[in-house]
């Protein structure tokens, strides 16, 4: 069964601020998606990220894989009240072509 | 503009009365998937269509059908929903050999 797991879990982080939300998972795969959830809305696709090594950056946030540690990030800079939202990684295992989630990383920024 | 449209936004049904969830799409994509979330928690698979192929995962209720009369509709069926079936039905798309997807704007579903 694959695995996506994302820590933490909850972040509440001051305004100006960096940091990194993680992204593990269990299985074969070089193919990894970065979701943004604002409450009771659907998600919006934010970074795809399709090889070892891809980084990707979108004003405040960059995404990078790191496919033979089955790991990617999410770096946060300077963090703005905007941001606040959960954000999920999701997989898909070279075997299939279905998402995977992780359980979400729900991020709170604070003045 | 292309789009993956889900009608209602809201559905408000009773407990064990039968209630459909539609999804259609304008950008012709071979795969279409339903996805439940519950409050707080991550999306998760209930099945998907590539092209006419259905493919269940193996934990998805029983209570749970879906049908894909077209490329461009697909519906899931909700047999005999349960208080516990209440969450956001999520429906997406996708073009076959790019996994990225396209969200709807999900269908809240209440059980009263």
């Amino acid at each position: 069964e694959l695995k996506v797991e994302q820590n933490p879990l909850f972040l509440s982080m001051q305004e100006e601020k960096n940091y990194t939300i993680y992204c593990n998972y269990s299985t074969t795969s070089d193919r990894l998606y970065w979701y943004r959830q604002d409450p009771g809305k659907s998600l919006e696709s934010l970074f795809v990220l399709l090889s070892n090594g891809a980084v990707k950056q979108e004003g405040r946030l960059m995404a990078s894989l790191d496919t033979k540690a089955r790991l990617s990030t999410l770096h946060i800079t300077a963090a703005v009240h905007d941001l606040s939202a959960t954000y999920f990684c999701a997989v898909v295992p070279n075997s299939g072509y279905a998402l995977n989630f992780g359980k979400g990383t729900s991020l709170l920024v604070t003045p | 503009d292309a789009m993956v449209i889900q009608n209602p936004r809201y559905q408000v049904t009773q407990f064990g009365k039968p209630v459909t969830l539609s999804c259609s799409q304008t950008l012709n994509h071979n795969v279409m998937y339903w996805y439940q979330q519950k409050s707080s928690q991550a999306p998760k698979l209930l099945f998907h269509y590539y092209d006419k192929d259905f493919n269940n995962e193996a934990d998805t209720p029983d209570n749970f059908q879906s049908r894909r009369p077209n490329t461009s509709f697909c519906f899931l069926d909700i047999r005999s929903p349960g208080l516990g079936d209440a969450a956001m039905y999520l429906c997406a798309t996708s073009r076959a050999g790019n996994e990225k997807l396209f969200f709807g704007s999900g269908t809240q579903l209440s059980v009263l």
